[in-house]
């Protein structure tokens, strides 16, 4: 099983900040897929096949990496912005997501 | 607009079964993968068992292997998941999803499980 490790688990960001955060799969994985969730809600697909931003997601996002190391990256830090981030990876079943990054509003 | 609207989940008793429901509109559901995935309280997300559109294939996580049966009804729109043997640890709201290009495109709002003694 591919183990995706995020980090770090929580991340306290004033409105404008850069944001990163950084997952680590413990094999190669093809792609990573990145998921917002917000309190009470189901999640939603941000990021897919590493870097492309799913339909509505703002362009402040960005998403890279390959291999084992990727990162979501927010360039301007907003409010709309605070939730749980998750990657999830499809290369090798099973399916496996990441542990999650709370985003906070300082 | 795709809709996913989970039902079945409720309390029970370690051991028992419980079958839970996914009724799918707005899109042609028999064309597309379908999921299982769950969240236990304040947890992360896991992937519980996945069914291909013609339902020739199922694929479960280790865990739920010979307790849980992924089954789906593509002229009712209906995604099932019976779930028997439960266990305490099986506690979480469990959501379907579809599976296109872009991972898990669509999720339910859920439907919570969980055990009394």
């Amino acid at each position: 099983e591919i183990v995706l490790t995020q980090s770090p688990t929580t991340i306290v960001a004033s409105p404008g900040e850069k944001v990163t955060v950084t997952c680590r799969a413990s094999s190669s994985v093809s792609y990573i897929y990145w998921y917002q969730q917000k309190p009470g809600a189901s999640p939603k697909p941000w990021i897919y096949d590493t870097s492309n931003l799913a339909s509505g997601v703002p362009n402040r996002f960005s998403g890279s990496g390959s291999g084992t190391s990727y990162s979501l990256t927010i360039n301007t830090m907003e409010t709309e912005d605070a939730a749980i981030y998750y990657c999830q990876q499809w290369s090798s079943s099973p399916w496996t997501f990441g542990g999650g990054t709370k985003l906070e509003l300082k | 607009e795709v809709q996913l609207v989970e039902s079945g989940g409720g309390s029970v008793q370690p051991g028992r079964s419980l079958k839970l429901s996914c009724a799918a509109s707005g899109f042609t559901f028999g064309n597309y993968a379908m999921h299982w995935i769950r969240q236990a309280p304040t947890k992360g997300l896991e992937w519980v068992a996945s069914i291909s559109p013609s339902a020739g294939g199922t694929y479960y996580r280790d865990s739920v292997k010979g307790r849980f049966t992924v089954s789906r009804h593509n002229a009712e729109n209906t995604l099932y998941l019976q779930m028997d043997s439960l266990r305490s640890e099986d506690t979480a709201t469990y959501y379907c999803a579809t599976h296109d290009y872009i991972g898990f495109a669509f999720w339910g709002q859920g439907t919570l499980v969980t055990f009394s003694s």
